[in-house]
């Protein structure tokens, strides 16, 4: 069971370029997350999804899109790199939204900077 | 809209003393709270976490955590700390009744000297 995988653990872009990280859960789980951790500022949540085929804006969407395609991968592009993207990015998933029993399981992180 | 607060940007400690971290959330409804830890280059794990019944929360390595709800807090606590508590400590919220996705204070980091 590995649980919250990312694809790749460690990126360098230049400004301008595009590319996409890739999430995998082997949990079932219905929500995914992406989450950006930046010094002092703690977790801030890019995009979610609520189900296959499903994304949602959450507080930092700009300049990131999303796909859901199958229940299990939940994909972050980046269209155009900027610097500002220059982030630790991390996906997350959990079985049901505002359940009694709801926890959140993260991925291992990806290092992107952007020159 | 929910939001998440933590008293200390970065606490020190020696070996052995006692650790308590603050955190305070503003939400109207009944929540689930979490406290995540963070080592150096890792991702966050799960700590401990709180849905209902006994307000004191026991989690893994010694920890454990005092639900107030008239306080809104959910502070973090641990007796007699170690060199290798040295990590990044996040304490989190979710509404049970789905009204806001999990929400993440900004962090405490803890050096713990040896």
């Amino acid at each position: 069971n590995a649980g919250v995988t990312q694809t790749p653990k460690f990126r360098v872009l230049k400004t301008g370029q595009s590319m996409t990280l890739l999430c995998a859960q082997d949990m079932n789980h219905e929500y995914m997350y992406w989450y950006r951790q930046d010094p002092g500022m703690g977790l801030r949540l890019i995009h979610y999804s609520v189900g296959e085929g499903t994304t949602a804006k959450g507080e930092v969407p700009d300049g990131y899109n999303v796909s859901r395609l199958k229940k299990q991968n939940f994909l972050l592009g980046l269209e155009s790199a900027a610097p500002s993207q220059t982030s630790v990015y991390f996906c997350a998933s959990s079985y049901l939204h505002g359940s009694i029993l709801d926890t959140i399981y993260f991925g291992e992180g990806s290092w992107l900077t952007v020159v | 809209a929910q939001s998440v607060s933590q008293h200390n940007h970065h606490v020190i400690l020696s070996e052995a003393a006692s650790l308590e971290l603050g955190c305070n959330y503003s939400y109207g409804g009944t929540v689930n709270l979490f406290w995540y830890v963070q080592y150096p280059g890792q991702h966050l794990q799960l700590l401990l976490k709180y849905f209902s019944g006994d307000p004191l929360v026991k989690g893994i390595k010694g920890f454990e955590a005092e639900f107030i709800k008239s306080k809104f807090s959910f502070n973090l606590r641990k007796p007699s700390v170690q060199w290798s508590d040295t990590a990044e400590y996040f304490c989190a919220v979710n509404a049970q009744d789905g009204g806001q996705n999990f929400v993440f204070g900004p962090g405490t980091r803890l050096s713990v000297l040896p």
